[in-house]
């Protein structure tokens, strides 16, 4: 059962490069999220997605764009990198709605821009 | 502005104590809060807890919310050493998920 499956797991951009984060879920989940992690911050939310055709702003959205393709994937858009923006990006997912139910998060991507 | 506060930030313990880590919150729409361990990869849970004053326990993990002081504590009882890891902890609102800056575990031999 691979649950959420990210690519790439490590990329190294030049700032003003574009570059798009792949996220794909196979639980059937209605809700995927991205956060990234940065020392001493924990995970800080960037978009997220409550349902398939629905995308809603979360903590840090600036500098970033996503696309909730299907039901299974998620993407998050970087238009123009910049060094603030290297970080551990995960991507996560979840069924809102029903009790008990926690976010599966994915391996992470690590991505650096110099 | 919400809020979640871990602590402390790091802890280096032996093999065999006992551990304690706090999470504070101050979130509006609360709807529960959560514990995550996270060694290399991806963060893995370990409880979800709704109600105050009921313990949820996994092995030598357990945790306990007090809605009244907005507040959740995570206890390691007899630690080892694969104890070691980052313990995030998270309040989920309405939609999303606010996290603390997570405590950094070190259960040294």
């Amino acid at each position: 059962n691979a649950g959420v499956t990210q690519t790439p797991k490590f990329q190294v951009l030049k700032t003003g490069q574009s570059m798009t984060l792949q996220c794909a879920q196979d639980m059937n989940h209605n809700s995927m999220y991205w956060y990234r992690q940065d020392p001493g911050m924990g995970l800080r939310l960037i978009y997220y997605s409550a349902s398939e055709g629905t995308t809603d702003k979360g903590e840090v959205p600036n500098g970033y764009n996503v696309s909730r393709l299907n039901k299974r994937e998620f993407s998050l858009r970087l238009e123009s990198a910049a060094p603030s923006q290297t970080s551990v990006y995960f991507c996560a997912s979840s069924d809102v709605g029903r009790s008990n139910q926690p976010q599966h998060f994915g391996d992470g991507t690590r991505l650096s821009i110099l | 502005e919400d809020k979640v506060v871990q602590s402390p930030l790091s802890l280096v313990v032996h093999e065999g104590d006992t551990v304690t880590l706090n999470c504070s919150y101050e979130v509006t729409n609360f709807r529960s809060l959560l514990w995550y361990k996270q060694e290399k990869k991806a963060p893995t849970f370990l409880f979800m807890l709704t109600s105050s004053g009921i313990e949820k326990k996994s092995g030598r993990l357990s945790s306990i919310l007090d809605k009244k002081e907005l507040s959740s504590i995570l206890n390691i009882t007899a630690t080892q050493t694969g104890d070691s890891a980052i313990y995030l902890c998270a309040v989920e609102r309405n939609n999303d998920m606010r996290f603390g800056a997570g405590t950094r575990l070190t259960v040294k031999p």
